[in-house]
């Protein structure tokens, strides 16, 4: 399958502060890329949806100027959590869309994580 | 009403069993269709995609697919301790994905 790296794999943080996660898809071109939460037990909740060179659309609830998204190439789409509190703290996980051979495909593959915990 | 259902499990089989796992899903214009494991502490893992009526088998994996129920299984042969785990059933229509809350597999050596 298609390889999404993730960096970093885990932060801790002060309350307050700002904090990037990254997003690349390795060997391959993403056009869409997702940004998803997990709480523990809990299943994935998708925050927004990120095109390469247009605002990213979030879903429901998720507060754009704290999630602040960018998928400024192809192959990159960073999320930055802004002014992090501790009810921030989660597993973040991002996923890029693979086109396939001849664009149609629609599967998703997901970077490994980035586990949040502000303290 | 949720876009996709999964039974939570646990459920329960022992090694070398066939486990099977059941998503349904309510919009009929639904496309694309994956199952996903999901390790404790990991991300998903892509298993299986399938994208029409029918079976598509893969390894131990099988994954079905009906349209006209909208309805997705997910069928493991030969079942391992290393399959347990979290199995998440995912829906796509038009660039939109939606995810199962997910069935916990336990296999029982």
């Amino acid at each position: 399958g298609a390889v999404v790296s993730q960096h970093p794999s885990r932060v801790i943080c002060k309350s307050g502060t700002s904090v990037k996660i990254e997003c690349r898809s390795l060997d391959f071109q993403a056009t869409t890329m997702f940004w998803y939460r997990q709480f523990p037990k809990q299943s994935l909740m998708l925050m927004a949806t990120s095109n390469e060179g247009s605002k990213a659309t979030y879903e429901q609830g998720v507060e754009k100027d704290k999630f602040l998204i960018n998928h400024a190439s192809l192959t990159l789409s960073t999320l930055t959590v802004t002014s992090a509190h501790p009810e921030d703290s989660s597993f973040y996980i991002c996923s890029a869309r693979f086109p396939g051979l001849a664009g149609g495909s629609n599967e998703q593959f997901f970077g490994p994580g980035t586990r949040l915990t502000v303290l | 009403q949720k876009e996709v259902e999964q039974n939570s499990g646990p459920l329960s089989v022992p090694e070398g069993a066939i486990a099977s796992l059941n998503c349904t899903y309510s919009d009929r214009g639904s496309q694309s269709f994956f199952w996903y494991r999901q390790y404790s502490g990991k991300s998903p893992e892509l298993i299986m995609s399938i994208y029409s009526n029918g079976d598509k088998e893969d390894g131990r994996f099988t994954a079905q697919l009906n349209k006209a129920s909208q309805y997705v299984s997910l069928l493991i042969r030969d079942s391992q301790p290393s399959d347990s785990a979290t199995y998440l059933c995912a829906v796509n229509n038009f660039n939109k994905f939606y995810f199962g809350s997910g069935t916990k597999l336990n296999v029982k050596p």
